[in-house]
C-alpha cells in the first residue's frame, strides 16, 4: 500500500540558508501534519493542513512557513535556518478531521541537519 | 489540554522476558491514545491505538496495551521480547489545536534494549 512519502530523506544546510522538506500524502488523505523531532526528544506538531487550508499551528517559528498545495502535497519552507533547527521532520496524513476512525500515518521523516 | 507521561526513559528485558513499558495520561474528554514505535533512523510505525472501544487492544508484532481509566494508564506490554523489538516507543494521545483540529502530543520516548 502507499504510504507518506518525504524528499529528501536527508539535507545539510548552512546557517542562514533555507530549506524546502516536501510531503506527499497517501492517496486520498485530505489533512497533513508537520512534526520536529529533535535530538533524543519527542515529535512536537508544528502545523496542520486540513483541505489545502491551515488548520492550525503548534510550536511553528516564525521563520517557517507551509502549505498545501491543489494535489494535497505539501511543503514546509524553513528560512533563516539555525544550528537548533537541526532535527527529523515527520509528515503525517489522514483522512479527514472526523474522529473515531482518524489515524495519522506518518512518512519516514526528512533529517535536516544545519552546519 | 490532553498530555502523555512515560515513565522510564530506558527500558532493558532480556530476550524472551516481559516487556511492559508505562503510559499514563491527561485528558480532559475521553482519550484516544496511540504507540508508536520508531527504529534508529526511521519514521514512527503506528502499533496500536485505543478508540473507546475494547479496553484491551491488541497490536502489531505481538503488541498489547489495556486502557484502564481508574488508572489513566495504557501500558504496552508484549509477553516474550524479541532483539528485533529493540527501539523507541512513543505513547500519544490525541489532543486538540486552539481551533479544534486534532493533532497527536506525544510522549518524551522509552528507549527499549534487549538483552541477549
Amino acid at each position: 500500500a502507499a504510504g507518506v512519502i518525504q524528499s529528501p530523506r536527508h539535507l545539510i544546510k548552512e546557517k542562514r540558508e533555507t530549506a524546502t522538506l516536501k510531503c506527499y500524502p497517501i492517496p486520498r488523505h485530505d489533512t497533513v501534519y508537520w512534526y520536529q523531532q529533535g535530538p533524543g526528544q519527542d515529535p512536537q506538531f508544528l502545523i496542520s493542513f486540513y483541505e489545502k487550508m491551515q488548520s492550525d499551528k503548534g510550536s511553528i517559528p516564525d521563520r517557517f512557513s507551509a502549505q498545501q498545495f491543489s494535489d494535497y502535497h505539501s511543503e514546509l519552507n524553513m528560512s533563516s535556518l539555525e544550528l537548533g533547527d537541526s532535527a527529523l521532520y515527520f509528515c503525517a496524513s489522514s483522512l479527514g478531521q472526523v474522529s473515531g476512525n482518524n489515524e495519522q500515518f506518518f512518512g519516514p521523516g526528512t533529517r535536516l541537519t544545519v552546519l | 489540554a490532553q498530555s502523555v507521561t512515560q515513565l522510564g526513559s530506558h527500558v532493558s528485558v532480556s530476550e524472551g522476558a516481559l516487556v511492559l513499558l508505562r503510559c499514563n495520561y491527561s485528558s480532559s474528554v475521553p482519550p484516544y491514545l496511540f504507540w508508536y514505535v520508531q527504529y534508529p533512523n526511521q519514521g514512527l510505525q503506528l502499533l496500536l491505538k485505543y478508540t473507546s472501544a475494547a479496553t484491551l487492544v491488541k497490536g502489531i508484532n505481538g503488541f498489547e496495551a489495556e486502557f484502564k481509566k481508574s488508572e489513566t494508564s495504557f501500558h504496552l506490554t508484549k509477553p516474550s521480547a524479541h532483539m528485533s523489538d529493540a527501539a523507541e516507543y512513543f505513547c500519544a494521545v490525541r489532543g486538540f489545536t486552539n481551533f479544534g483540529n486534532e493533532k497527536l502530543t506525544f510522549g518524551t520516548g522509552t528507549r527499549l534494549t534487549i538483552i541477549p
